[in-house]
């Protein structure tokens, strides 16, 4: 089945570091990569949509200066949290779909934690 | 906002099939139906999906109403590993997002 793989899995930085996570696909080439965040015993929200070539668009409320997103080609999609602070700590994960109707495909997250 | 109803949670025997429920009343025609779960601490693991014809994989069945206004999910012989968050979303076609509810969480129970 396709794969998708998020890298790293755990990071733990202190306040003010900016924190760089990738999503790759390794078997098909992704069209479009979303990235999620999940809090403590809540769902994963959606933070932005992310299609090859083009800028990602954002939820509301999500500030695009503060999660910068980069998805250069059909198999890389970058996350930068930038300047990250407490708030920020999270489980952030990606997925990543090549065909309309097709299954989105997940990575096993990031735990970012912000000290 | 998500576009189902689950029940919160739920409790099956191990060995026993285990139907997790859904409603998505408001589902349009174009829409599918997935079915993802959630082990803690992983990203969301896909299961099946549907238009209107019940489906089965190797790990589960979804059997889906004539007026496709709800759904069940059905893992025919439920082990521990099946403990989880499952999640019955229904998405347009294209690259839209999967939009996330609060799901069912499965235990399996010894």
């Amino acid at each position: 089945g396709a794969v998708v793989s998020q890298h790293p899995s755990r990071v733990i930085c202190k306040s003010g570091t900016s924190v760089k996570i990738e999503c790759r696909s390794l078997d098909f080439q992704a069209t479009t990569m979303f990235w999620y965040r999940q809090f403590p015993k809540q769902s994963l929200m959606l933070m932005a949509t992310s299609n090859e070539g083009s800028k990602a668009t954002y939820e509301q409320g999500v500030e695009k200066d503060k999660f910068l997103i980069n998805h250069a080609s059909l198999t890389l999609s970058t996350l930068t949290v930038t300047s990250a602070h407490p708030e920020d700590s999270s489980f952030y994960i990606c997925s990543a779909t090549f065909a309309g109707n097709q299954p989105q495909h997940f990575g096993d997250g990031t735990r970012l934690s912000i000290l | 906002d998500a576009k189902t109803t689950q029940p919160t949670s739920m409790d099956c025997a191990e060995g026993r099939a285990a139907n997790l429920p859904c409603n998505h009343s408001t589902i349009s025609g174009n829409e599918y139906v997935y079915w993802y779960r959630q082990i803690h601490s992983q990203g969301p693991q896909y299961i099946i999906h549907g238009l209107k014809n019940n489906e089965t994989n190797e790990m589960a069945s979804l059997i889906i109403t004539e007026d496709r206004k709800s759904s069940t999910l059905i893992l025919p012989h439920a082990t521990l590993r099946d403990t989880a968050v499952y999640y019955c979303i229904v998405r347009a076609p294209g690259n839209t997002p999967l939009v996330f509810g609060k799901g069912t969480r499965l235990s399996v129970i010894a």
